[in-house]
């Protein structure tokens, strides 16, 4: 019965790879979130889709390609991996409610090494 | 833009006294703050907010205060235990452009509780 969960948990790869992560959440949320939390843990917000439509998309490089094929599932396609990407990666979810402000849920994250 | 300044970085208590952490905003529209910890290797979970048409809210060992004029609010947690170890982070909730809300996030504090 997990909320927003992410796959895979760890990632160790190559530079110039090309990597995803994916996320899914069950909690009906309509919008969701991928965060990137360095070595000293800032949390930088980098993609938000709202029913499946990209809302904020922060200064983040065009490696990286987010997708929504559906409002329960966000995932996170990173062309050409480099050493600075090393991190970890948060997705998390949120519903709009009628004050617009919500509680963010975040998922487990992902723990990506660029070797 | 908005800013959120969070201090300090890292607090050190001894277990049973208080701690405080404190966050200041700049964007005087922001009207939702909510405070997230992070326990190591774990997900940041959401443990109290506050919107702006309250002063002050409590839960349990943990409180916060909001003062609207100076732009600042702060994470009062009493009695602290060693399971209150941990990052906290603050973040402001602002209006953009396109009336999506997004987050501002702090840079977090590292809470440590010593025996």
């Amino acid at each position: 019965d997990t909320a927003v969960s992410q796959t895979p948990k760890y990632l160790v790869t190559q530079m110039g790879n090309d990597k995803s992560i994916k996320c899914e959440q069950n909690l009906g949320h309509d919008t969701m979130y991928w965060y990137k939390q360095d070595s000293k843990k800032f949390l930088k917000i980098m993609f938000s889709y709202n029913n499946k439509e990209l809302i904020i998309n922060e200064t983040v490089p065009n490696r990286f390609s987010p997708k929504s094929p559906d409002k329960a599932h966000l995932n996170l396609h990173i062309n050409s991996l480099e050493l600075g990407d090393s991190a970890v990666y948060f997705c998390a979810s949120s519903q709009r409610g009628l004050a617009k402000q919500e509680t963010q849920y975040f998922g487990p994250g992902t723990r990506l090494l660029v070797l | 833009g908005e800013n959120v300044e969070q201090h300090p970085s890292t607090l050190s208590v001894q277990e049973g006294d208080s701690a405080v952490i404190k966050c200041t905003y700049s964007d005087s529209a922001s009207n939702y703050f909510p405070w997230y910890k992070q326990e190591l290797g774990k997900r940041p979970q959401l443990i109290i907010d506050i919107r702006s048409n309250v002063g002050e809210k409590k839960d349990q060992r943990i409180a916060v205060t909001l003062n609207k004029t100076a732009k600042h609010f702060s994470l009062h947690i009493t009695e602290t235990q060693p399971e209150d170890s941990a990052v906290y982070f603050c973040a402001a909730s602002r209006e953009r452009k396109d009336s999506n809300y997004q987050l501002i996030w702090g840079a977090g504090t590292k809470l440590i509780i010593k025996p």
